[in-house]
């Protein structure tokens, strides 16, 4: 299994306080990304990382920001959490390899719920 | 249009017999593609990737890829409860570092 952790495992929150997931990884890889799932939605891009302090935007990027001060970690940040940023959150990471098939590994996910 | 399109199912499949996964995509730059199995509750797990017209195996897997009608499958022969899952299509467009999935297909395989 690839290397890849995230903390906490479980958070409940109120609306309007800043939370801070955070992914750990140890393969070295270049790529991060932040991923949410919700039913009826599946996994959409938040934001991504391709190197570190070189991130970019993902298709619901809004309401959230990210950081990557090293190649292992890999912060998404809620400014103000509202209560439609429920979801289970999913850190990804890849390495281009084998052409550029670039297929990503995921960690065991951080389920949020903003009360 | 989605770029990426899956049914969502459910998909019901008795024991020992062939599971047949398909999913289209609007890009017709997609460069790579990817399947991904997702238990309840659990993060998804890669199962296979393709990137050249044709069929993959690996196992009781296999992808298969058809770029001039832009869709691909995934096909579980005997299949086992233990394949209920979901399973996502996942599909790298050209010149991106990024994949678009699929909503997702729900399989039950039925002893």
């Amino acid at each position: 299994d690839a290397g890849i952790t995230q903390s906490p495992r479980h958070k409940v929150t109120e609306t309007g306080t800043p939370v801070t997931l955070r992914c750990h990884q140890t393969e070295n890889h270049r790529y991060m990304y932040w991923y949410r799932q919700d039913p009826g939605h599946g996994l959409r891009l938040i934001h991504y990382s391709y190197g570190v302090k070189d991130t970019d935007k993902g298709e619901v990027s809004d309401g959230y920001s990210v950081s990557r001060s090293k190649t292992e970690d890999f912060l998404l940040t809620l400014e103000s959490a509202t209560s439609s940023q429920t979801s289970v959150y999913f850190c990804a990471i890849s390495e281009s390899m084998r052409g550029a098939t670039y297929e990503q590994y995921f960690g065991p996910g951080t389920r949020l719920t903003v009360t | 249009q989605k770029e990426v399109e899956q049914n969502s199912g459910p998909l019901s499949v008795p024991e020992g017999a062939i599971a047949s996964l398909n999913c289209t995509y609007s890009d017709r730059g997609s460069q790579s593609f990817f399947w991904y199995r997702q238990y309840s509750g659990k993060s998804p797990e890669l199962i296979m990737f393709i990137y050249s017209n044709g069929d993959k195996e690996d196992g009781r897997f296999t992808a298969q890829l058809n770029k001039a009608s832009q869709y691909v499958s995934l096909l579980i022969r005997d299949s086992q409860p233990s394949d209920s899952a979901t399973y996502l299509c996942a599909v790298r467009v050209q010149g991106a570092q990024k994949l678009v999935f699929g909503q997702g297909t729900r399989l039950t395989i039925n002893p």
